[in-house]
């Protein structure tokens, strides 16, 4: 187990597509998070899972935007009717029950371009 | 709602001096963790530094050490002996304790080139 992954590294779609993005945690942590990050700017939290259940989402997550963690393990993150504003990093990131205590571990993200 | 701020977009040092990167950050909570984060141009962000709110000592690892002022609330980066390699984007970040998401509020970030 070598870190957080995430899948795909790039995305180029047009405007009105739908689009997921795939993240695999590291295996013995429960906590699993979501964050967008845009050009200049510091990520921003989207939500948040512990196991399988997913406990807070950002007002920042419209109903366009979906995430799923099915079994507690990978997790998926989906948009439809993509939009231009879209377009950023999409970085996922998983820790054991403290974050505080044992940090996070990010992945490499996935940069979406809408075009 | 807690806000981070980092006022400084980009620095540049030579190698082998110096460095200090700015923070600050606004809550009304008492019990909370700030962190430093580095991402590299590959992207991956990778915790530098982190300080217990409740702690007066500041944190230190190895080359990298804060100043943590909490009635100014402020959190500063100090990095010596500056390496190539710490070329990256440094982002400030403050974590709430307690029930919930314990989720990272970041800064802006600062982009530090060292140059050799």
């Amino acid at each position: 187990d070598t870190g957080v992954s995430q899948d795909p590294r790039h995305k180029i779609t047009k405007r009105g597509q739908n689009v997921t993005f795939r993240c695999d945690p590291i295996s013995e942590h429960n906590r699993l998070y979501w964050y967008r990050q845009t050009l200049g700017q510091g990520p921003e939290f989207l939500t948040y899972f512990q196991n399988e259940a997913q406990l807070e989402k950002s007002r920042l997550l419209s109903d366009r935007f979906s995430a799923e963690r099915p079994k507690g393990s990978f997790s998926t993150l989906e948009i439809q009717r993509t939009e231009q504003g879209d377009s950023a990093m999409y970085l996922c990131a998983s820790s054991l029950q403290s974050p505080d205590l044992y940090g996070y571990t990010f992945g490499s993200g996935t940069r979406l371009t809408v075009v | 709602a807690q806000t981070v701020t980092q006022s400084q977009p980009e620095m540049s040092v030579q190698e082998a001096e110096t460095v200090t990167l700015s923070c600050t950050y606004d809550t009304s909570e008492n019990n909370y963790y700030l962190f430093w984060y580095k991402q590299p141009p590959s992207r991956q962000m990778i915790l530098v530094i982190r300080q217990e709110a409740y702690k007066q000592q500041n944190a230190t690892e190895n080359r990298f050490s804060v100043n943590f002022q909490k009635a100014a609330k402020s959190f500063s980066l100090k990095i010596s002996d500056s390496q190539l390699g710490d070329t990256a984007m440094y982002f400030c970040a403050f974590m709430k304790l307690g029930q919930g998401a314990q989720k990272l509020v970041f800064g802006q970030g600062t982009r530090l080139t060292i140059n050799p």
